[in-house]
Parts: C-alpha cells; structure tokens; sequence
C-alpha cells in the first residue's frame, strides 16, 4: 500500500525558510515521479513541480510562478522528498501535498501538512 | 501556464446525472491525453478518480466517467449518490514536465 506522510508545516514569519518532509513507502521510490501540490484555505488545488525517477535523470520541474524560491530534491537513502521554501510570503499559506506521479496522474496523495505565514 | 477553467457549482438530485466541464488549450488538454479528475471532501486529501481521459484507477465506481472533446474534457457522474457531493478538480499534462489544475467545481446533491 502506498503511503506518503508530509511533515514540517508550521507558523512562520514572512521571508523566513521552511523546508518540508514526504516519507514515502509501499513503492519503487527511487524510479518514482513525485510532485508537490497545495491548497490555500477556501481555494483550488495548485501544482508546485515534480521531481523525476533517477531512472530518468532525477530533474526537478517547477510552475512558473515558484520562480525560484522553492527547490523539490530527494533521499534514496531514506525514502524521503523535500520541498525548500524560502522567501516565504503570506500567500503561501496552504495545506502542501505530495503525491506520487503515475500515468500522467497524482496518483497517491498525503494528508497534507499546514504552513502558515504570518507576522 | 494559465488553470484549466471550470464551472463553480453544478448539482443534481439523487440518481441523476451531472457533468462538469474542463476547458483548456492545445498545449495542455488538446495535447495530450494525461488528463485526469480528483474528488476532494472537506479537510480531506483530493482521490484521483480518473487518470488518462477515460480510465478508473481500481475501486472507483464505474458510475464516473471520463472523456474530452478538442481542448475541453469532461467528467460525468451517473447515478449520483449523497457520498458524490464534494469538490472536483481537473487536471492536465501541459508539456514539459509542468501540470496544470482547473478551478475546481462543488458538486451538490439535491
């Protein structure tokens, strides 16, 4: 059975970093595709990037509008994927997912972890 | 990349059918067939529902359906039940490697 467990949300000020943890398992982690999702409160699902299967080079893929302040790598080792926020502003206060990507598809989701920015 | 757009609200009354619309452009929907459907309830995590237009992954009743039409696909529930009344969210390859949502859609059981 695949399980993903997202970790780390909590209350930070704006500009501040935060980095959150997915500990995967139940599948193939290290050829698996993996992105990061969230949801505003009250609002629609948004698509963060993707991080591909070492089987196919391991490159990470972002929606335009992270613009550089967040960074998806991963750890074989222990099965984990990250997702690095810096410059935090209070539009990014969500509830932040992942998933595991099969067929074109978000797959399998987590219960999410809540990030809050606030002064 | 721009969400794929979908109507608000759409309702039904039990046993009925209903269909909620997603619209795209040739770079994502028209161009390739990676579109998919997640049902979300309240404080819950979205549930794929649909992956590649038209497949169910396992344990999705066969009441849920998928297709597309041009730049624009479709997700019809048949038979609608109380469980059906949540929010729907399309979602498209676009090229690349990048991936689109639609606006979501509340489906409401009358």
């Amino acid at each position: 059975e695949v399980q993903l467990v997202e970790s780390g949300g909590r209350l930070v000020k704006p500009e501040e970093s935060l980095r959150l943890s997915c500990a995967a398992s139940g599948f193939a982690f290290s050829t698996a595709w993996m992105s990061w999702v969230r949801q505003a409160p009250g609002k629609g699902l948004e698509w963060l990037g993707l991080i591909r299967g070492k089987a196919d080079g391991g490159t990470t893929h972002y929606a335009a509008f992270v613009k550089g302040r967040f960074t998806i790598s991963s750890d074989d080792s222990d099965n984990t994927m990250y997702l690095q926020m810096n410059s935090l502003k209070t539009e990014d206060t969500a509830v932040y997912y992942c998933t595991w990507n099969y067929a074109g598809a978000f797959d399998s989701w987590g219960r999410g972890t809540l990030v809050t920015v606030s002064s | 990349q721009s969400a794929l757009t979908q109507p608000p609200s759409a309702s039904g009354s039990p046993g009925q059918s209903v269909s909620i619309s997603c619209t795209g452009t040739s770079s994502d929907i028209g161009g390739n067939n990676y579109v998919s459907w997640y049902q979300q309830h309240p404080g819950k995590a979205p549930k794929l529902m649909i992956y590649e237009v038209t497949k169910r992954p396992s344990g999705v009743p066969d009441r849920f359906s998928g297709s597309k039409s041009g730049n624009t696909a479709s997700l019809t529930v048949s038979g609608l039940q109380a469980e059906d009344e949540a929010d729907y969210y399309c979602s498209s390859y676009a090229g690349s490697n990048i991936y689109v949502f639609g606006t979501g859609t509340k489906v409401t059981v009358v």
